[in-house]
């Protein structure tokens, strides 16, 4: 197993479209987080899931943002309406129970 | 609420100084984790070290070392002999006992110059 992975690594959309990103978890990893990371920013919690449930959420998370993770593995962030302050990066991170999160290479996208 | 400082925005060193980065952190919780990642410009944070709330023992591996102090809620990073290859961001991280959040600094970024 090579770690988290995010998919894709760059994308580009313009404001108002709808992107989905994909993140999948060191297979033995319970629980899945998503944060975004704006420039000279560290990471911001956005949501987490252990197993499918999806226990924690942020306020940052407005209601043109949703995650799934159906059957406890692989989960996806979509962003609908997609606006300029959403351009970031989406980093998606797991950990097994209440260990240490192992971060992925992070999704860049950028909102014309 | 949970807060995380890193008050050094960058640091730039020459080659083999050794160098410290600050972190200072708000909580009011008893039990909680402390971290430090490593965030290169391939964008990828990586993990360096977890300490927990009970265990103040300072901690060396390597060229890296960290000084918790719980009575000035600080948890430093030094790196000895610093390395080219050490330029990066390092982010220091508080989570809570139950890990469902962590809350990140701001960042340090560090430029060792060859």
């Amino acid at each position: 197993d090579t770690g988290v992975s995010q998919d894709p690594r760059h994308k580009i959309t313009k404001r108002g479209q709808n992107v989905t990103f994909r993140c999948d978890p060191i297979s033995e990893h319970n629980r899945l987080y998503w944060y975004r990371q704006t420039l000279g920013q560290g990471p911001e919690f956005l949501t987490y899931f252990q197993n499918e449930a999806q226990l924690e959420k942020s306020r940052l998370l407005s209601d043109r943002f949703s995650a799934e993770r159906p059957k406890g593995s692989f989960s996806t962030l979509e962003i609908q309406r997609t606006e300029q302050g959403d351009s970031a990066m989406y980093l998606c991170a797991s950990s097994h129970s209440k260990n240490i999160q192992y971060f992925g290479a992070g999704t860049r996208l950028s909102v014309l | 609420a949970q807060k995380v400082t890193q008050a050094q925005t960058e640091i730039s060193v020459v080659e083999k100084e050794d160098v410290t980065l600050d972190c200072v952190y708000e909580t009011r919780d008893t039990t909680y984790y402390l971290f430090w990642y490593k965030q290169p410009p391939s964008g990828e944070l990586v993990f360096l070290i977890r300490r927990n709330s009970f265990d103040e023992q300072n901690e060396i591996s390597g060229r890296y070392s960290w000084n918790f102090q719980k009575s000035t809620s600080s948890f430093n990073f030094t790196i000895t002999a610093s390395q080219v290859v050490d330029s990066a961001v390092y982010f220091c991280a508080l989570s809570e006992y139950t890990g469902n959040q962590f809350y990140f600094g701001t960042g340090t970024s560090l430029t060792v110059i060859p």
